[in-house]
């Protein structure tokens, strides 16, 4: 089964702090995800990599950058963190192909106080 | 359309109901359709990818079907089982887009 580790389940932080969330996937998978997932605004993409030092733009990238060093890790890093990006972070792989499902991880529930 | 749109937003159905919700995406250089439970506390849970125009795709009591044409996708469930209770969500990926777009779900609560 593949499986993709996001470092932490719930993590609190201060306004103004970089905070880095860190995912792993174990399936050799080309593309990675994170998204942000809101109450009624269902699962917003902030930045996807397609490839090693590869990253493109999601929906709401602003305030966020992301780092891809290795094929199997994908980091968000928040570089000075506000409330408003309290939120569930979800981190995602799949194979290269668009065809093939986004595997999940468990999400990370962060609160910036 | 150029979102992905669910209806009905959520469901409240009996044990043994069977029950169906929509999925609508653009049809334009479509390429898939995903669809993923989420259940409460856990990840999202792929379950089906299809592409081709007429297709159903079927996963015990869950199957679904696709029409590329007008751009819609029905996701049944037979005989519904309280632990099917959970978000279901659909996405559309098309040719000329790197990215998924995401409906906001449909919340389907089954009552024992």
């Amino acid at each position: 089964d593949v499986k993709v580790t996001q470092s932490s389940r719930y993590l609190v932080k201060r306004t103004g702090e970089k905070v880095f969330l860190e995912c792993v996937q174990d399936m050799d998978h080309e593309n990675m995800f994170w998204y942000r997932q809101d109450p009624g605004l269902g699962l917003r993409l902030i930045y996807f990599s397609y490839d090693v030092k590869m990253k493109e733009k999601g929906d709401i990238p602003e305030g966020y950058s992301v780092s891809r060093e290795k094929k199997e890790r994908f980091s968000l890093i928040l570089e000075s963190a506000s409330t408003n990006q309290t939120s569930m972070y979800l981190c995602a792989s799949s194979p290269a192909r668009w065809a093939q499902p986004q595997h999940f991880g468990d999400g990370t529930r962060l609160s910036i106080l | 359309i150029l979102n992905v749109e669910q209806s009905p937003q959520s469901l409240h159905v009996q044990e043994g109901d069977s029950t169906n919700f929509t999925c609508s995406f653009p049809s334009s250089n479509f390429y898939a359709l995903h669809w993923y439970r989420w259940e409460t506390a856990k990840s999202p849970e792929a379950l089906f990818v299809m592409t081709l125009n007429g297709d159903e795709k079927k996963k015990g009591r869950i199957s679904a079907t696709l029409n590329t044409k007008e751009g819609y996708s029905y996701l049944y469930i037979k005989g519904s089982q309280p632990e099917d209770s959970a978000t279901y969500l659909c996405a559309s990926y098309a040719g000329n887009n790197r990215k998924l777009i995401w409906g906001l779900g449909t919340s389907l609560a089954v009552n024992p």
